[in-house]
């Protein structure tokens, strides 16, 4: 079964600065995902990301795609606190198979 | 375009109850796929169904249960409710599915075993 790894699990910044979430998965996939997911609401597309060095960019967060290293990253630009909400990657098989996710909290 | 829809938001049961939960689809989209997420486990796939048949499913045993009508709307059914059945159910939809397009997803069901 394909694994899929977020770190880190909770990452608490501070407005301003800069940070990645890596997502790890075990085995070959055709695509990669991040969605957002805010407290009690469901999950929003942000990017999906189809062939090898392929970045995406919407303001303050850029996704990027190593399919050799089997590594996605996903960087936060000048965090502010919108940001903050529970951030997943999901890399796709027979079926979607999403990471833990990454609880992102931005403090002013 | 309207988004996924899902009905009841919340639900409280008990142990030994069925509970049935609906899922409307983003217009035009024939594939509904159902997840389950807890703290725990996180984000689980149960199945997808596309054009009135299941496509896939997950791990999780034949309690849990689906269908697809011809208007695309899904229900899921999970029968003899044990308590760690509680957890968040989101349904997403895509065009055609396959694990080949974004998914949409709706606001859920929040489901309380007791």
């Amino acid at each position: 079964e394909l694994k899929v790894e977020q770190n880190p699990l909770f990452l608490s910044m501070q407005e301003g600065k800069n940070y990645t979430i890596y997502c790890n998965y075990s085995t070959t996939s055709d695509r990669l995902y991040w969605y957002r997911q805010d407290p009690g609401k469901s999950l929003e597309s942000l990017f999906v990301l189809l062939s090898n060095g392929a970045v995406k960019q919407e303001g303050r967060l850029m996704a990027s795609l190593d399919t050799k290293a089997r590594l996605s990253t996903l960087h936060i630009t000048a965090a502010v606190h919108d940001l903050s909400a529970t951030y997943f990657c999901a890399v796709t098989g027979n079926q979607f198979y999403f990471g833990t996710g990454t609880s992102l909290t931005v403090i002013p | 375009k309207a988004g996924v829809t899902q009905t009841p938001r919340y639900l409280i049961k008990t142990r030994g109850q069925q509970v049935t939960l609906s899922c409307s689809p983003i217009s035009g989209h024939r594939s509904v796929s159902w997840y389950q997420q807890t703290p725990g486990q996180g984000l689980q796939f149960l199945f997808e169904y596309f054009s009135e048949t299941q496509r896939n499913k997950g791990n999780f045993p034949g309690r849990f249960s689906g269908r697809q009508f011809s208007n695309s709307r899904s229900e899921m059914n999970v029968s003899t409710l044990e308590l760690g059945d509680s957890a968040l159910y989101l349904c997403a939809s895509s065009p055609f599915g396959g694990n080949q397009e974004t998914q949409y997803f709706g606001p859920g069901t929040r489901l309380l075993v007791l």
